[in-house]
């Protein structure tokens, strides 16, 4: 299993701001993933955290507005740039562990842009 | 490009019945996993069962089994003896061998009535 700390749980954000989302795990994993949750719908693939080299965004979803890094196997951050009123959103921080595994999940970041 | 496709979006079972929700996926891949999630009102995904595409046999965990029909791609979650607990958002999730991502579908809200 992997327990998943995400901070922060909530806030609330100006628009033209930036926000940075942390993702710590307790333990080793190498596969990290973030979502994008509009409150009662799916979730949506942001992009694969990758330990030492560039992310791999979906379509979509850009490196200048969604910026991530992940300087090893346990920690990796988000951050929403330059934000709208249509960013607000849960995001939320996901691992694998092996192929075929379950995905573990963080609580998520609940996003409000004013 | 998978797709992940949950019919019903609210479905509702009276406590110890039993309820199916159904999920149907598009692949061209011969080798991958099925997910189904549940997510309380309190937000964090948790795993409720798995299947290996490889495996004709159904899964099952406790009250909870799966469909799984490769040749018509569906992929249905039995709840047996329903409790109060279940109560909650169920996604269908696929996941590929060779990327590692995960697709959702849009979810099923469950609603256990007393």
């Amino acid at each position: 299993s992997a327990v998943i700390s995400q901070k922060p749980s909530r806030d609330i954000c100006q628009r033209g701001t930036s926000l940075t989302i942390q993702c710590q795990v307790d333990s080793q994993v190498t596969m990290m993933f973030w979502y994008r949750q509009q409150p009662g719908q799916s979730l949506t693939l942001i992009a694969t955290a990758n330990q030492g080299s560039e992310a791999t965004y979906e379509s979509g979803f850009v490196i200048d507005k969604f910026p991530i890094s992940r300087p090893n196997l346990t920690f990796s951050t988000l951050t929403v740039s330059n934000m709208s009123p249509e960013d607000s959103s849960i995001y939320l921080c996901s691992v694998g562990k092996g192929i075929g595994g379950e995905l573990f999940f963080g609580e998520g970041s609940r996003l409000t842009v004013l | 490009a998978q797709t992940v496709t949950q019919s019903q979006p609210e479905m509702s079972v009276q406590e110890a019945e039993t309820v199916t929700l159904s999920c149907t996926y598009d692949t061209s891949e011969s080798d991958y996993y099925l997910f189904w999630y549940k997510q309380p009102p309190s937000r964090q995904m948790i795993l409720v069962i798995r299947q290996e595409a490889y495996k004709q046999q159904n899964a099952t965990e406790n009250r909870f089994s799966v469909n799984f029909q490769k040749a018509a791609k569906s992929f249905s979650l039995k709840i047996s003896d329903s409790q109060l607990g279940d109560a909650a958002m169920y996604f269908c999730a696929y996941r590929s061998t060779n990327a590692g991502k995960s697709t959702f579908g849009d979810g099923t809200t469950l609603t256990v009535k007393p």
